[in-house]
């Protein structure tokens, strides 16, 4: 079974510049998570969909981040305009139900000069 | 939002010590605990799901214990390997979302 997919695995954009990351769950897994996580610290929840529906993205940057999860599979996030303060590893991971094992994939790491 | 802390923060140990680390919580109010293990470059792993005080799980070397009444949990590895070598977090399950803690960064010396 092919676990959790993410693209890229790394990036590095000019500060202002947009950027995107893609996640690919496990099938059959309802609910995806995006996190953030930065060096030394655990990760941080950024938004919880349960299928397409998002229901939770109260720590979601609004102002600069958005994500969609188009037919309740594969899902982008995107930040635009992107500040130095983004550097980060962002993990999407997936589960079955939002209180289940989730599986994390590999993360995209975000640098940002 | 529960306050998971981890202790300690880094720890290296030589190959052959045996070492354990804490995860701990400040409410019995949750769903589960779980334990990762995330190896640089790779995906995090999981290691363990405990749901009930006085569980106790074992993985090869490694083992987990779970205190819900006390607010804590222990991750045990017996004679650690290089390849044990890892960032070992830990996280609740509360209202359907994970609670990360900040992570036992541990380097295995040959």
């Amino acid at each position: 079974e092919a676990g959790v997919v993410q693209s890229p695995r790394y990036k590095i954009i000019e500060k202002k510049q947009p950027v995107a990351f893609w996640c690919n769950p496990i099938s059959g897994h309802n609910t995806l998570y995006w996190y953030l996580q930065n060096l030394g610290q655990g990760p941080e929840l950024l938004i919880r969909y349960e299928n397409e529906e998002a229901v939770d993205d109260s720590q979601l940057p609004k102002d600069r981040f958005s994500a969609e999860r188009l037919k309740g599979v594969d899902s982008t996030l995107k930040i635009q305009p992107a500040e130095l303060g983004d550097s980060a590893v962002y993990l999407c991971a997936s589960s079955t139900t939002g209180d289940a094992e989730a599986f994390f994939g590999q993360g995209t790491r975000l640098t940002v000069v | 939002i529960l306050n998971v802390e981890q202790s300690p923060q880094s720890l290296h140990v030589q190959e052959g010590d045996s070492t354990n680390f804490t995860c701990s919580f400040p409410s019995s109010n949750f769903y589960a605990l779980h334990w990762y293990r995330w190896e640089t470059a790779k995906s995090p792993e999981a290691l363990f799901v405990m749901t009930l005080n006085g569980d106790e799980k074992k993985k090869g070397r490694i083992s987990a214990t779970l205190n819900t009444k006390e607010g804590y949990s222990y991750l045990y590895i017996k004679g650690s390997q290089p390849e044990d070598s890892a960032t070992y977090l830990c996280a609740l399950t509360y209202g359907n979302q994970f609670y990360f803690g900040t992570g036992t960064s541990l380097t295995v010396i040959p």
